[in-house]
């Protein structure tokens, strides 16, 4: 069974573009979240989307957003890219519709922005 | 706010030494609480959970106890292994939510 796939791996910007991430999920999973990971903050929760819809959105500027589409895959958007979101962005998928789920996490997407 | 408070890591010991990470949370309720692992190179895994007070967590050879009286759920390891090496994450969650919260992670680092 493929594991939740996350596109691009690896990925170098500059100031002021934008870069959208995907994000596919184990098959059967319909909750897809996603996750800023940086040394010194860990983990911090961007949103959650389930069936199309955001349930759920963490505390970050409106250049982050994302949408998730009728086959459960997903997109994450930063647009105007400033050097602090130069971070690991992890998607996690899950097929319990539960706080007490467990999260399958993708590898991640590094993204540099310089 | 809600949050979660892991020790600073990185975390040295010998091999088949006893491993303790501290986790402690703030929570205005009962959240059911979470220990992932990120090994080297690959994503987050649970590694055990539990859902309510006085529940316990365990999956290979790990245990954590839900403390609702002192808000803590420590990781602990009677004997580490070299593959245990990796950045451990304590985590909470509410019903309704949909979100989990992470502590920053501890790194364990096991010498042979």
């Amino acid at each position: 069974k493929a594991g939740v796939t996350q596109t691009p791996r690896y990925l170098i910007k500059t100031r002021g573009q934008q870069v959208t991430l995907s994000c596919s999920p184990i098959s059967g999973h319909r909750s897809v979240s996603w996750y800023q990971q940086t040394p010194g903050q860990g983990l911090q929760f961007l949103f959650e989307y389930f069936s199309e819809t955001q349930r759920n959105k963490g505390n970050f500027p409106g250049r982050f957003s994302g949408r998730q589409f009728s086959n459960s895959r997903s997109e994450m958007n930063v647009s105007t890219l400033e050097l602090g979101d130069s971070a690991l962005y992890l998607c996690a998928s899950s097929l319990a519709d539960s706080h007490t789920g467990e999260l399958f996490f993708g590898e991640g997407s590094r993204l540099t922005v310089l | 706010g809600d949050s979660v408070t892991q020790m600073e890591g990185p975390v040295t010991l010998s091999e088949e030494a006893f491993l303790t990470i501290n986790c402690t949370y703030t929570a205005t309720g009962y959240p059911s609480l979470f220990w992932y692992v990120q090994y080297p190179g690959e994503g987050l895994q649970l590694l055990l959970k539990a859902t309510k007070a006085d529940d316990k967590g365990s999956n290979k050879g790990f245990e954590a106890t839900y403390r609702k009286e002192t808000t803590s759920f420590h990781l602990e390891k009677g004997s580490v292994q070299v593959s245990d090496s990796a950045v451990y994450f304590c985590a909470l969650s509410f019903s309704g939510t949909y979100k989990y919260i992470f502590g920053t992670g501890t790194r364990l680092k096991v010498l042979a």
